[in-house]
């Protein structure tokens, strides 16, 4: 059964620090993705990044990176000078490849609550 | 373009009662889920349509819950005799197609209170 664990339940830091999010996964399945969602206190999940199990390359995106390592099964986001913008609840979810356009539904974490202090 | 919407926003009933939830996924998607988020459960997965295919069911918590969708679009949720468990926020999701390959959009959720 796939699962997902974010230890860090709430998390504050100053604006213009760097904080990193981190996500442990299980899964016993070779072919998979990972996401980070991020919900703004206005409810709407948003997508930030996918990544396919093959792929470890880190991948940055502004203020935005990701450290994918599947030797620790964790796929941890950091952002870099942050923002009070970047407060909101981010969560990470994995899916496992279905054959013939199966389910594969997304299995969230329990979510890191961010808030940045001004 | 267009995004995922669902109706209602906000929906307070009494326990007991039905009700349905609607989700307008993005055109051509073909893919359509729906998740709850409740402070006890987390984000849980509960149904997942594909094209004409039969659904698959297994996140429904009970057989109070049931949904369909119609001409591979729009999909409605239903609750039928309302519990106080069953306040949550009711999350509708669609991809291009399914597949880890292609990201679910979410809409903005129903807020369901049962009082």
């Amino acid at each position: 059964a796939q699962k997902v664990t974010q230890a860090q339940t709430e998390i504050s830091v100053v604006e213009k620090e760097d904080v990193t999010l981190d996500c442990v996964y299980e899964t016993r399945d070779t072919t998979y993705y990972l996401f980070w969602y991020k919900q703004p206190p206005s409810g709407e999940l948003v997508f930030l990044i996918r990544r396919n199990s093959f792929d470890e390359q880190n991948e940055i995106s502004g203020r935005y990176s990701w450290n994918f390592q599947k030797s620790t099964s964790s796929f941890n986001f950091t952002i870099t000078a942050s923002q009070v913008v970047d407060s909101a609840v981010y969560f990470c979810a994995l899916s496992e490849e279905e054959a013939n356009f199966g389910n594969e539904k997304l299995t969230f974490g329990t979510g890191t609550r961010l808030t940045i202090i001004p | 373009g267009a995004g995922v919407s669902q109706s209602p926003s906000n929906k307070v009933t009494e326990k007991g009662k039905d009700v349905e939830l609607r989700c307008d996924p993005i055109s051509g998607h073909t893919a359509l889920y729906w998740y709850r988020q409740s402070l006890g459960q987390g984000l849980e997965f509960l149904i997942y349509f594909q094209g004409n295919s039969a659904p698959d069911k297994s996140g429904l918590p009970s057989d109070r819950f049931s949904a369909e969708r119609t001409g591979g679009s729009v999909s409605t949720l239903t609750i039928q005799r309302t519990q106080q468990e069953d306040s949550a926020v009711y999350l509708c999701a669609s991809s291009l197609v399914p597949g880890g390959a292609y990201e679910q959009y979410f809409g903005p959720g129903t807020r369901l209170t049962v009082t």
